[in-house]
């Protein structure tokens, strides 16, 4: 398998503009994790879908953030407008979630952010 | 709500030398626990988990043991490398099961 796949691995973008960060999860997964990277406040959860459903955004930082999933094998993450304080690493995770609970989650590459 | 407090770093050690990193938790119950660790310009990796009390999770050199007196899962390795510079990071289960919730890490750098 592949493993988590994200893009784009960098982004440099303007103050104001929109940002689409894209991620793919291992097949078979069904849960989908959005994380946040910076140095000030460490790894921060910003949302995540089980059966491609959100089940928890309250780690989403303002109206600005907004993620869908629109199937199994698809997730995105938006940023409009962004802003300086945006510039972070962001990560995808996925996972299997059964009876038995939630197993090991799978971590992307990340995204670097950057916005000027 | 639940927790992880890691120690803060970063921890410098010189190769082969003992490493012990510092977690405890908060939570109701008695949830599972892990070990992640990230490599520079890197996604986390799992490293270890355990998943019952007096479990002791193993992979790597790398043990945690889960002791629910102390509410404790501490990172240990007995003899260090280059390589393992890294960040160390500490979560456990939600209560839902649904999500982890991550310590702040702990920067390991190691020098030969």
């Amino acid at each position: 398998d592949a493993g988590v796949i994200q893009s784009p691995r960098h982004e440099v973008t303007e103050m104001g503009q929109e940002v689409t960060l894209r991620c793919k999860p291992i097949s078979g997964h069904n849960s989908l994790f959005w994380y946040r990277q910076t140095m000030m406040r460490g790894l921060e959860l910003l949302i995540y879908f089980n059966n491609n459903v959100p089940i928890d955004d309250s780690g989403m930082p303002e109206d600005r953030f907004s993620a869908k999933m629109p199937n199994a094998s698809f997730s995105t993450l938006k940023i409009q407008p962004s802003e300086p304080r945006d510039s972070a690493v962001y990560f995808c995770a996925s996972s299997w979630f059964g009876q038995g609970g939630a197993e090991t989650q799978y971590f992307g590459p990340g995204t670097r952010l950057l916005v000027l | 709500g639940n927790s992880v407090t890691q120690m803060e770093g970063p921890v410098t050690l010189s190769e082969e030398a003992f490493l012990t990193i510092n977690c405890t938790y908060t939570a109701t119950g008695y949830p599972s626990l892990f070990w992640y660790v990230q490599y520079p310009g890197e996604g986390l990796q799992l490293l270890l988990k355990a998943t019952k009390a007096d479990d002791k999770g193993s992979n790597k050199g790398f043990e945690a043991t889960y002791r629910k007196e102390t509410t404790s899962f501490h990172l240990e390795k007995g003899s260090v490398q280059v390589s393992d510079s890294a960040v160390y990071f500490c979560a456990l289960l939600n209560q839902a099961g649904t999500a982890l919730i991550f310590g702040k890490g702990t920067t390991l750098s190691v020098s030969s």
